[in-house]
């Protein structure tokens, strides 16, 4: 199986600072990225998601970004706001030998709070 | 409306009982995946199924069951359920596999004394 480590596992900011939350992966073959956000009590939602053809993607003020050579993936969020406090989790799909097995592994989550 | 459900939402049982929790999705989706949440350990798979009929273990298997007649319905069956399965349930399906958002269910939170 995949193994998936996400850091930090807490993360405390200021409203308006930038958030950085990375995800590092082990199998040099993924090529599939998302980042989901779970609100307090609520269940997960994607929010963006790389492949590996592309280094960067953005969605107003989120991205994610790829360093392949590295084996990790980052999620950004600037101008922070107090709705971005939630629980994100990176994802690594099973791509062994190139094919889908189904399998979906997910990292452990990091809890971000955003103070006004 | 596009969803997924999941139902009972909250159960407390106890130790032995068998127990079901459903899960169905009307978006006609291939892929379909249970998994557990507990705290500092994210989100594990239990099982997941690629289609009807076509089911697989993920990393957390031991003590579940799951079935895939329906392409809407992916139920997950504890036989014996023990405490250490108290947790917090999510069913998701997505169009397939890979490269396709997972639409999670509500989740059910399941005790067991």
């Amino acid at each position: 199986g995949e193994n998936v480590e996400q850091h930090p596992s807490t993360l405390s900011v200021q409203e308006g600072d930038s958030a950085v939350i990375k995800c590092t992966y082990s199998d040099s073959a993924s090529n599939y990225f998302p980042w989901y956000k779970q609100e307090l009590g609520k269940r997960p939602q994607l929010i963006i998601d790389i492949r590996s053809n592309v280094g960067e993607k953005k969605d107003q003020r989120i991205a994610v970004t790829l360093n392949k050579t590295a084996k990790h993936f980052s999620l950004h969020i600037t101008e922070t706001q107090p709705e971005d406090s939630a629980v994100y989790f990176c994802a690594e799909p099973d791509n062994a030998g190139g094919t889908s097995y189904g399998k979906l592994t997910f990292g452990q989550g990091t809890i971000l709070t955003v103070h006004p | 409306e596009a969803q997924v459900t999941q139902n009972p939402r909250y159960l407390i049982t106890v130790t032995g009982k068998k127990l079901t929790v459903t899960c169905s999705q009307n978006m006609n989706h291939e892929y379909m995946s249970w998994y557990r949440q507990d705290p500092g350990l994210g989100l594990r798979q239990i099982y997941y199924s690629m289609n009807v009929e076509v089911t697989d273990k993920g990393d957390v298997p031991e003590g579940y069951k799951v079935s895939r007649k329906e392409k809407r319905n992916f139920p997950l069956i504890l036989e014996s359920p023990s405490p250490n399965q108290t947790s917090l349930y999510f069913c998701a399906s997505s169009l397939s596999a890979y490269y396709n958002e997972q639409f999670f269910g509500p989740g059910t939170r399941l005790t067991v004394l």
